[in-house]
């Protein structure tokens, strides 16, 4: 059973349209992470969002994390075909270090 | 600069034949992960390492093991592998201590091929 539920597993959309891809769980998570892929490369961190309430933007990107910590969601406005990968969240829990929970991914292509 | 590095970055192997993917880091984190990731997949956490204390996740087949010589790196050893096996393999760490918002921070990966 997954502890993440990553939606919607695949998005294809045109250039300059607006996405969001969500990350729900029942449990909850000390911080919750977001990742972009390339593929035959690792993920690389796009954000960490640690209060609950709490919203990052990283230039057309904006991220939001749950007031409960549970659930967060990614929002790309205007998308480019740069945008392009797997979007993976990962929510973390641990006391004295993280353990990772990976949601499924959602793999976004974006059109010229 | 690359903070976390995997050699090699592609890996062939056949059928049985054990191999060794490698994993070092100059972040001087306390914990290591080593993930598998399958085509279009979430990674799935093998096992980690807290300092030299090691965790295997409840269903990481016996195949698989892992060392820690020191803090700077980390094996991933497959005894027999399979053709299932073929992956990436994600190295990444984190630092240690109380204290949610410690993200990883991963390597390229090695991409594993069976023959």
């Amino acid at each position: 059973t997954q502890l993440l539920e990553q939606s919607p597993q695949f998005l294809s959309i045109q250039e300059g349209e607006n996405l969001t891809v969500y990350c729900n769980s029942s449990s909850v998570f000390s911080s919750l992470q977001w990742y972009r892929q390339e593929p035959g490369e690792g993920p690389v961190l796009l954000v960490t969002v640690v209060t609950g309430g709490e919203v990052k933007k990283l230039k057309r990107l904006t991220f939001q994390f749950g007031d409960a910590r549970k659930d967060s969601s990614l929002h790309i406005t205007a998308a480019q075909p740069g945008d392009t990968g797997l979007y993976l969240c990962a929510g973390a829990k641990g006391d004295w270090f993280n353990k990772f929970y990976f949601g499924s991914g959602t793999k976004l292509n974006v059109k010229p | 600069d690359a903070m976390v590095i995997q050699n090699p970055r592609y890996q062939v192997t056949q059928f049985g034949k054990p191999v060794t993917l490698s994993c070092s880091q100059t972040l001087n984190h306390n914990v290591m992960y080593w993930y598998q990731q399958k085509s279009s997949q979430a990674p799935k956490l093998l096992f980690h390492y807290y300092d030299k204390d090691f965790n295997n996740e409840a269903d990481t087949p016996d195949n698989f093991q892992s060392r820690r010589p020191n803090t700077s790196f980390c094996f991933l050893d497959i005894r027999s592998p399979g053709l299932g096996d073929a992956a990436m393999y994600l190295c990444a760490t984190s630092s240690g201590g109380q204290g949610g918002n410690q993200p990883q921070h991963f390597g390229d990966g090695t991409r594993l091929s069976i023959l």
